[in-house]
């Protein structure tokens, strides 16, 4: 079945520097995919995605990149700041409005 | 406000004891499902509807069931809990005619099982 797979599953960074999370994703299908994060306690919330037909995506700090070839995709935060500090997830989804499959998940820590 | 709103938001119950947890979205979104998230395993979809009367095991069904009467609730409903099902829980909507895919996320409901 379908599968995503996310790496790593925490990441420690100091206050200015870039995070990187990895995510790869078994079903070709696939063309939609979201990236959430989640606050301590808090529900996910969206905060970029990227269709199968771009190849990079860049909202302020953040940027997602996705290579369809090696089904693999990539959240990217620079100027890491102690808000970054939060569980980031991956998602991948075949077919419009259906279902998202998660990535396990990484706790990312940004230290003053 | 468009949200989804899930009740109740702290549960614990004992073993055999049937459960339901509420969701309810104003959004007239037409698709819903449920999630549930544990440490290590990401989410994982239990069920999923994609409108009135249309329901859909997703990847961990067992020991649940859903209904969709109405196309702003979906019901999770637990009919003899086991404490493998302690976890939280979170639904979520999405319009599949705005064709963005953005799911909307309610606040979650943690559930003990004893």
């Amino acid at each position: 079945g379908e599968n995503v797979e996310q790496h790593p599953s925490t990441l420690s960074v100091q206050e200015g520097d870039s995070a990187v999370i990895k995510c790869t994703y078994s079903d070709s299908a696939s063309n939609y995919f979201p990236w959430y994060k989640q606050e301590l306690g808090k529900r996910p919330q969206l905060i970029i995605d990227i269709r199968s037909n771009v190849g990079e995506k860049k909202d302020q700090r953040i940027a997602v990149t996705l290579n369809k070839t090696a089904k693999h995709f990539s959240l990217h935060i620079t100027e890491t700041q102690p808000e970054d500090s939060a569980v980031y997830f991956c998602a991948a989804s075949y077919n419009q409005g259906g279902k998202l499959i998660f990535g396990q998940g990484t706790e990312l820590s940004v230290k003053p | 406000e468009a949200q989804v709103t899930q009740n109740p938001r702290y549960l614990i119950t004992v073993t055999g004891k049937k459960l339901t947890v509420t969701c309810s979205q104003n959004m007239n979104h037409e698709y819903m499902s449920w999630y549930r998230q544990d440490p290590g395993l990401g989410l994982r979809q239990i069920y999923y509807s994609m409108n009135v009367e249309v329901t859909d095991k997703g990847d961990v069904p067992e020991g649940y069931k859903v209904s969709r009467k109405e196309k702003r609730n979906f019901p999770l409903i637990l009919e003899s809990p086991s404490p493998n099902q302690t976890s939280l829980y979170f639904c979520a909507s999405t319009s599949l005619m705005d064709r963005t895919d953005t799911q909307y996320f309610g606040p979650g409901t943690r559930l003990t099982v004893l």
